[in-house]
Formats: C-alpha cells, sequence, structure tokens
C-alpha cells in the first residue's frame, strides 16, 4: 500500500537526549515536511524539504534538524538545545506544482514526551 | 504570513443535525485543503479546494477566494465526524489555523 509511515508512535526521551523520528513515504513525492503540534493547537512547520539533498526552515526551526539524503526519507532530529520538546509530531508529503496533488497527505505522528 | 482564523473554535452536535464551519484567510492563496484530525491523531484529507464547490458524501466544501474565506458543511452528522477540523491554505507552504473541535452526541 503507498502511504507514509512514522516511527516510533511514542517516543520517551530523557533531558538532554537527542531523539530521531522516523518519516518514510513510498508516494515518489518530491516534496516532505515537519510539522508540530501542540495541546489544543493547530500544526506549525518546522522544516520541509522540496527535494532530495535540500530543505528550508519553517516557522519553528530552532532546537530541531533534518536530512534528506533520499526522496523517500524525511527523519528529523530533536536536538537537546530544543526547551520543549513534548509534542505530537507529523510528517506529510506532496507533490508540488501537479495540482491537485499539491495536496499534502500525513502520517500517522509520533507522541513524543521529555521526562 | 498569511494569516488563518477559523470558527467556532468549539461546536457540539446532536447526532443528524447540520453544521457549517468557517475558515479566513488573510491573502490570497492558491491552495486551500480541508483536514479532519481523528481522535487518534490522524489528519485525514477531506478536501482541496481553491476555489469553488465540491462534495463527497454528506460533506461539502465552497471556497471564495476573492473574499477569502472557505466552508465546509457536514450534513446528517454522526458520531464519527468528532474530531477537529483543520483548514490550511498558502501560496507556497500550508499554514494551518487553530482548529474547530466537533463533538457529536448519539
Amino acid at each position: 500500500d503507498g502511504g507514509i509511515t512514522q516511527s516510533p508512535k511514542y517516543l520517551f526521551r530523557k533531558e538532554g537526549q537527542n531523539v530521531t523520528l522516523s518519516c518514510e513515504q513510498n508516494l515518489n513525492h518530491d516534496a516532505m515536511y515537519w510539522y508540530r503540534q501542540d495541546p489544543g493547537q493547530g500544526l506549525r512547520l518546522i522544516y520541509y524539504s522540496q527535494i532530495v539533498n535540500d530543505f528550508q526552515k519553517g516557522d519553528i526551526a530552532e532546537g530541531y534538524s533534518v536530512s534528506r539524503e533520499k526522496k523517500e526519507s524525511f527523519p528529523l532530529t530533536v536536538t537537546s538545545a530544543q526547551k520543549n520538546p513534548t509534542a505530537f509530531y507529523l510528517c506529510a508529503s506532496s507533490m508540488p506544482g501537479h495540482k491537485p496533488t499539491d495536496t499534502q497527505y500525513f502520517g500517522p505522528g509520533t507522541r513524543l514526551t521529555v521526562l | 504570513g498569511i494569516q488563518v482564523e477559523q470558527s467556532p473554535p468549539d461546536l457540539i452536535l446532536q447526532e443528524g443535525a447540520n453544521s457549517t464551519l468557517r475558515c479566513n484567510f488573510s491573502d490570497s492563496v492558491n491552495n486551500l485543503q480541508w483536514f479532519h484530525q481523528n481522535p487518534w491523531g490522524q489528519l485525514i484529507n477531506l478536501f482541496y479546494i481553491p476555489s469553488g464547490t465540491k462534495q463527497n458524501g454528506r460533506l461539502s466544501a465552497t471556497t471564495v477566494a476573492t473574499e477569502r474565506y472557505s466552508l465546509l458543511y457536514i450534513s446528517s452528522s454522526q458520531t464519527t465526524d468528532s474530531g477537529v477540523y483543520f483548514c490550511g491554505t498558502s501560496y507556497g507552504k500550508l499554514t494551518f489555523g487553530q482548529g474547530t473541535i466537533l463533538t457529536v452526541h448519539p
């Protein structure tokens, strides 16, 4: 089946540790995105990548890092510099410029809790 | 950047009722999407609708781009419609509203 997978579903981290969240897609989409969602809030863009080996900061990139070495993979690292990392993280992908497939498709999310 | 406002923030309905959710945006856009977030957090695409009207079963959406708003209509609501409804709009990157929390009681 085509789709977007995220792992793990739940992640617990001690303060001061870096953690990496996985996002994989087999939709052959060029663009991938990472969002953060806090309780009762909308989604905020962390990083996005429109093509392999290229990515741009979103609205709240501080304390996060990404890589895009393969088209199907866009891992997000939450570093110790992120002061309030507890949140729900959502990955999405799209095929920009190919309407209506500008539509973004979302993975099931990873819930990160800092202990 | 683009500002997106959704209303109402909360909506409680009895099963079978109809409802209208609104999304206002502050600038010209070339992309508007409606999503439903289920209780497990999964976002499901409902409509890609930068302009015009679309219908899918009990749901329909209308975007009036010149007046910078979009409406999502839910008819004959069911308990499974409960969740959070987001609109996202962009000229490039998606910006999301804060969402409308819909609760449908049996």
